[in-house]
Formats: C-alpha cells, sequence, structure tokens
C-alpha cells in the first residue's frame, strides 16, 4: 500500500514537444505529490509539487495533473528542451507521516 | 548559501571494513533524512531525524547501519561492517519543519564496497 508506480521507465520526445510522465499509488492517506528532477551525479530536486485539493497545478513550462478518484497523477513537460533530459521522480506523503515514497524513476531523453 | 554538504563524494571499502558518511544540514533547517538509492530498488528512506531525535528507522536494513545526529547541524550514516550489497549511493536531505516541506538533496555519497 506504500508503493507509488511509474511509468514509463524511459522517454524520448522531440525538442519542442511534450512529455508526459505517470504516476500512481494506492495508499488513500497520502496528501502531498512532489516531482524530483535529478541530473547525473547530482541530489534530486525538487520540481513541482500538489496537494489533493486542486487538479492541475502549473509553473512555467512544467504541469501536474492530479485525479484523486483514480489515485494518479502526471507531470507534463510543454516545449521540451535538451536542458529537461534527466530523470524525473514522483514521490507521495502523507504529511503526518513526514515519509517520502518515491516511484522507480523515469529517464527522460530531449533530442535536438 | 551552501546547500547540504555531503563527505566523501567516494567512497570505496573493502568488505567487512566500517564505512562512515557525512552530512551537513542546512543551517536553520531541523529534519535530516537519509536515503540509498541504487538501480534495483531505487530511492528508498532508511532513516529521518527532527530536531536532532531519530523518527522512523524502519528503513534501515540491519543492525549493521546505524545514524546519529550528534548536533543539530551534523548527521553521520556508519555501516559496520559493509558487504558489496551495500553498494549504492546514499544521500542526505534536509528540511525546515515537518510534513510537505521541501526536502533539499545533498550531491550523495557514491559507496562501493568490493
Amino acid at each position: 500500500q506504500q508503493q507509488v508506480k511509474q511509468s514509463p521507465q524511459s522517454l524520448i520526445v522531440q525538442k519542442g514537444g511534450i512529455s508526459i510522465i505517470n504516476c500512481a499509488y494506492e495508499n488513500t492517506a497520502f496528501d502531498y505529490f512532489p516531482w524530483y528532477q535529478q541530473f547525473p551525479g547530482k541530489g534530486p530536486a525538487l520540481l513541482i509539487a500538489i496537494r489533493p485539493d486542486v487538479s492541475e497545478k502549473k509553473e512555467g513550462r512544467f504541469t501536474i495533473s492530479f485525479n484523486k478518484s483514480a489515485k494518479q497523477f502526471s507531470l507534463h513537460i510543454m516545449d521540451s528542451q535538451p536542458g529537461d533530459s534527466a530523470t524525473y521522480f514522483c514521490a507521495a506523503m502523507s504529511i503526518g507521516a513526514q515519509k517520502l515514497v518515491f516511484g522507480q524513476g523515469t529517464r527522460l531523453t530531449i533530442n535536438p | 548559501d551552501a546547500g547540504v554538504i555531503q563527505s566523501p563524494r567516494h567512497e570505496v571499502t573493502e568488505m567487512g571494513q566500517e564505512v562512515t558518511l557525512r552530512c551537513k544540514l542546512i543551517s536553520g533547517h531541523n529534519s535530516l533524512f537519509w536515503y540509498r538509492q541504487t538501480m534495483m530498488r531505487g530511492l528508498e528512506l532508511l532513516i529521518y531525524f527532527n530536531n536532532n531525535v531519530p523518527i522512523d528507522d524502519s528503513g534501515m536494513p540491519e543492525d549493521r547501519f546505524s545514524a546519529k545526529m550528534p548536533n543539530a547541524s551534523f548527521s553521520t550514516l556508519k555501516i559496520q561492517p559493509s558487504e558489496p550489497r551495500d553498494s549504492a549511493v546514499y544521500f542526505c536531505a534536509s528540511s525546515l519543519g515537518t510534513g510537505g516541506n521541501e526536502q533539499y538533496f545533498g550531491p550523495g555519497t557514491r559507496l562501493t564496497v568490493t
């Protein structure tokens, strides 16, 4: 029940295209859903996060869509750029428990 | 403003040796998290502290692993004795407060046990 399932494992998108990464969770107690971006040799860094009281959050080219009834959330990267090439992790937390549970990660490659 | 600092960045050791990983929190942060990252298991939370107190160590794989916070800004993760299956990248992260506050990750320590 603590799992967060992420897909796809890897994704190749052309420059200017839309990158979409999906995550699903089981624990209905989760109430905080961040996305982290990790470049090779670096630690993960928070990209964008959402709480379940809204269905969408947008920051620049990055959008989280959240479907509470389906227990799914996704990251959309609009106008994808080569600099977006990185590994992306979705995560979920029950704020009361303070523990982030991470998905397995998606290696995104943006071809120029 | 310095981020989370980890040392060493790389560690190669032989099976059976003691390994100590170090982490310095961002100034003013009071929550500290230790994670392990491997290809097979992804990012796993090992243990976290709040105000120097261990809150949840259920992710610590076995008694060979121990973590301490001797003061509010510093933590160590010790593996004794180390085994090849401990080879991974170990991250620490810090945050201000608890709950849904952003966790800031350090650059990681790549541990190789031969």
